[in-house]
């Protein structure tokens, strides 16, 4: 089944910890995002790639890093400068990356900073 | 700069019984137009979009949406909702050509009372 897939589905973290959150897809997509969802707050960018070794900051991008080694993979980091990152993570990819396209969400990754 | 408008942050409706969704959006330029359902602790799916043609857009599901550009609007309905409905909905819109990212608005939680 082609799809994207993202683990853990729960994380725990200690204040000051960096943690990586794993995004892969085998629907072939170029594009591929990151999303953070708060409660009441809808979807926010966080980083965006359209091609392997090369990604966009999105709106809140600040706490955050990514890498695109693989036209598979989009991991997401979320480093200790991030001062609020309890939240849940959605990544998608869509064909091309034009804004046209339709996005494929994976089933997202509920991250809680103890 | 482009802004998503829903206006409803919660609808409750009785199973069989009609639903309207809105959405506003500001944008000076033409648009891109998406509806996206999220169910508990799942990623989003695509319902329906509007890229241009018809004003009258229709998904999966049942679902329908009509753009109205005098009004700035993209409203989805659907005539005779079921339990399965109950989700939270995304408007989400795009400023088009030269631009990648969607704008999510804030999200309306439909529940179906049996």
């Amino acid at each position: 089944d082609g799809g994207i897939t993202q683990s853990p589905k729960y994380l725990f973290r200690k204040e000051g910890q960096n943690v990586t959150l794993s995004c892969e897809q085998n629907l072939n997509h170029d594009a591929m995002y990151w999303y953070r969802q708060d409660p009441g707050q809808g979807l926010r960018l966080i980083y965006y790639s359209q091609i392997v070794n090369d990604f966009q900051k999105g709106d809140i991008a600040e706490g955050y890093s990514v890498s695109r080694e693989k036209k598979e993979s989009f991991p997401l980091t979320v480093t200790s400068a991030q001062k609020n990152p309890t939240a849940f993570y959605l990544c998608a990819s869509s064909m091309y990356g034009r804004v046209t396209d339709t996005q494929y969400f994976g089933p997202g990754t509920r991250l809680t900073v103890l | 700069a482009q802004s998503v408008t829903q206006l409803d942050s919660q609808v409750p409706v009785f199973e069989e019984a009609p639903v309207e969704l809105r959405c506003n959006y500001s944008s000076s330029v033409s648009v891109y137009l998406f509806w996206y359902v999220q169910y508990p602790n799942q990623g989003l799916q695509l319902l329906l979009k509007y890229l241009s043609g018809s004003t009258l857009v229709k998904g999966i599901n049942g679902f329908e949406a009509e753009f109205n550009k005098s009004q700035t609007s993209f409203h989805l309905r659907k005539p005779s909702v079921h339990i399965s409905d109950t989700a939270e909905y995304f408007c989400a819109v795009s400023e088009g050509a030269g631009s990648y990212q969607l704008t999510f608005g804030k999200g309306t939680k439909l529940s179906v009372i049996p």
